[in-house]
């Protein structure tokens, strides 16, 4: 069975502060691609970044970075310098072997302040 | 190039019916993913198709149905509709099964 848990609900920070979402997957495969989303109020799920289970190099890109942990079962998000536009619902995805199957985590939901 | 589309954007219906709900996937991508988001939770999967050929299924019960079409495209069938099935249907297409989704802007649907 597939499982993915982002423990933080909500987050609220002031603009300009860093912050991290944390997302823990549990999955038996050994061959799995995880992902994060970002849910803008306006509902459409938008891609942000995809890693399969054999890269655990971490990912810069622009003020996102991602850190990739497979001892920890580990996929964590950081925004540097967090801005009022980064206020959205944020995922953690998983596919794994069996490709025909998603498992999203519940979100947490960020809140940036001016 | 055209994202997901989906149609219609909102539906309203009573308890019993029956609802059909559409996705056009990316051009160029085979596989459409349905899943059902209720509000506070993460999308929940439905089904996957590729190549017109179910590749999976959620735990959803029998009521939800799915096919593609030739040209890709999809419909989503939910029969005997409970209060419970209100929630934002996405569709999500990619180029493979295990590709990068790209979400359409979902279908809300109330059931009353």
């Amino acid at each position: 069975a597939q499982k993915v848990t982002q423990a933080q609900t909500e987050i609220s920070v002031v603009e300009k502060e860093d912050v991290t979402l944390d997302c823990v997957y549990e999955t038996r495969d050994t061959t799995y691609y995880l992902f994060w989303y970002k849910q803008p109020p306006s509902g459409e799920l938008v891609f942000l970044i995809r890693r399969n289970s054999f890269d655990e190099q971490n990912e810069i890109s622009g003020r996102y970075s991602w850190n990739f942990q497979k001892s920890t079962s580990s996929f964590n998000f950081t925004i540097t310098a967090s801005q009022v536009v980064d206020s959205a619902v944020y995922f953690c995805a998983l596919i794994g072997t069996n490709a025909g199957k998603s498992t999203f985590g519940d979100g947490t939901t960020l809140t940036v302040k001016p | 190039d055209a994202g997901v589309t989906q149609s219609p954007t909102h539906l309203i219906k009573t308890r019993g019916q029956q609802v059909t709900l559409r996705c056009s996937p990316i051009s160029g991508h085979k596989s459409v993913s349905w899943y059902q988001q209720v509000l506070g939770q993460g999308p929940q999967f439905i089904f996957q198709y590729y190549e017109k050929e179910e590749r999976g299924r959620g735990n959803f019960p029998d009521r939800f149905s799915a096919r593609q079409f030739p040209n890709y495209s999809s419909e989503l069938n939910v029969n005997a509709l409970l209060l419970g099935d209100s929630a934002l249907y996405l569709c999500a297409s990619s180029v493979l099964a295990k590709n990068i989704q790209y979400f359409g802007a979902g279908t809300r649907l109330s059931v009353l």
